[in-house]
């Protein structure tokens, strides 16, 4: 248990499904990440949140929408996906201020598109 | 801009072998640097961090020292065993938070150690 839980760990979709995926942290921390995962590639940002608001968005298609309606709360709704974006979709939360601080991440939702 | 360099993998190494995986970094200031692993099906884990020069962090038998005269961050454990076999990624955070100060990954390194 890291203190952020992702929500669900696997998921199956077809690519005229709509679903969401559930990021909870109960750490205090003020700023939440979405990034995806595929094989054989780098880590990618995809969305920053801090103090609830969007504040990076990094060329991420449309049809990943995120939602941060509180500080412990981070969702990203997911609809008409491709086969391409079957990855690991990582959240993370940290402790902006004052201080350096890494990063706390979930253990994933492995997204398989269909 | 900042970045990581990691050496490539895989790394694989024999039980009890001695392990050193390569970090480097760029940055324009005075970057906090971590390592993360991740084992299969997981996320990635916060295995130790050094936020100023010549500080070592250490966890579970991995050491890495702040080396701000050669930029780097080299992770080392003296004797590997199998359920080290995980990939490891180095990362350094500038400045003094803010989620615009984002946390900037290496490529990461694939470690299977062998019984």
């Amino acid at each position: 248990e890291t203190g952020v839980t992702q929500t669900p760990r696997h998921l199956v979709m077809g690519m005229t499904n709509k679903k969401s995926l559930k990021c909870e942290q109960h750490l205090g921390h003020n700023a939440m990440y979405w990034y995806k995962q595929s094989a054989k590639k780098p880590l990618e940002l995809m969305f920053v949140y801090s103090l609830e608001e969007r504040v990076e968005n990094n060329s991420v298609p449309s049809r990943f929408s995120p939602e941060c309606p509180n500080s412990s709360h981070l969702f990203l709704h997911l609809h008409t996906l491709q086969p391409e974006d079957s990855a690991l979709y990582l959240c993370a939360s940290s402790q902006d201020g004052p201080g350096r601080y890494g990063y706390t991440f979930g253990s994933g939702t492995r997204l398989t598109v269909v | 801009g900042n970045s990581v360099t990691q050496m490539e993998g895989p790394v694989t190494l024999s039980e009890e072998a001695f392990l050193t995986i390569n970090c480097t970094y760029t940055a324009t200031g005075y970057p906090s640097l971590f390592w993360y692993v991740q084992y299969p099906g997981e996320g990635l884990q916060l295995l130790l961090k050094a936020t100023k020069a010549d500080d070592k962090g250490s966890n579970k038998g991995f050491e890495a020292t702040y080396r701000k005269e050669t930029t780097s961050f080299h992770l080392e454990k003296g004797s590997v065993q199998v359920s080290d076999s995980a990939v490891y990624f180095c990362a350094l955070r500038e400045g003094y938070g803010g989620a615009t100060n984002k946390l900037i990954f290496g490529t990461g390194t694939l470690l299977a150690v062998q019984p």
